[in-house]
């Protein structure tokens, strides 16, 4: 089985602070792929970023950068200076050949940014 | 453009009735997904097909029950038998083996009884 904590349900910060998401991932498979995606209130998720379990190599797009370290079973997640239009919530997800290739998905990480 | 559509977006049941939810895709994906999502909680996996004709429940199946006769089309009937189907439900889909950018979603389907 595989499972995904999000140990962080809201985070409430002021606009251009930095913030960071955790997220914990367990799985039985080798050749896995973790997963980013934000939900703004409209609903819709919309993908961020994918990682396979063979990158280990951090990755910085424009605010956005994510940590990945398979030593901690962590794939964390850090805008830095926030805008208000960040204000969302904020999945970690993971796929592995064990769950067929389903993606099972953490709780999710309510993000607030404030003017 | 390609993309899933949902429809409608929001939708009222009373109680007793089956309500079906409608999910399209023009991406030519071969797999489909439907997740329900309550407030303040993950997304949770109610049945997918990876093919035409085929489906698989996932962990949250009973009282929902699914087709997938079209490639394109994998719709949700939400039965009396689901006991609690106030939520929001997301529709996926993904190239079959193919995780360059995970799934795509539809914009939801906000579901309340009343």
């Amino acid at each position: 089985a595989q499972k995904v904590t999000q140990a962080q349900t809201e985070i409430s910060v002021v606009e251009k602070e930095d913030v960071t998401l955790d997220c914990v991932y367990e799985t039985r498979d080798t050749t896995y792929y973790l997963f980013w995606y934000k939900q703004p209130p409209s609903g819709e998720l919309v993908f961020l970023i994918r990682r396979n379990s063979f990158d280990e190599q951090n990755e910085i797009s424009g605010r956005y950068s994510w940590n990945f370290q398979k030593s901690t079973s962590s794939f964390n997640f850090t805008i830095t200076a926030s805008q208000v239009v960040d204000s969302a919530v904020y999945f970690c997800a993971l796929s592995g050949e064990a769950a067929g290739n389903k993606l099972t998905f953490g709780g999710g990480t309510r993000v607030l940014v404030k003017p | 453009d390609g993309g899933i559509t949902q429809s409608p977006k929001y939708l009222f049941r009373k109680e007793g009735q089956n309500v079906t939810l409608s999910c399209e895709q023009n991406l030519n994906h071969d797999a489909m997904y439907w997740y329900r999502q309550d407030p303040g909680q993950g997304l949770r996996l109610i049945y997918y097909s990876q093919i035409v004709n085929d489906f698989q429940k996932g962990d949250i199946a009973e009282g929902y029950s699914v087709s997938r006769e079209k490639k394109e089309s994998f719709p949700l009937t939400v039965t009396s038998a689901q006991k609690n189907p106030t939520a929001f439900y997301l529709c996926a889909s993904n190239q079959k083996r193919t995780f360059t950018y995970g799934y795509t979603f539809g914009s939801g389907t906000r579901l309340t009884v009343v």
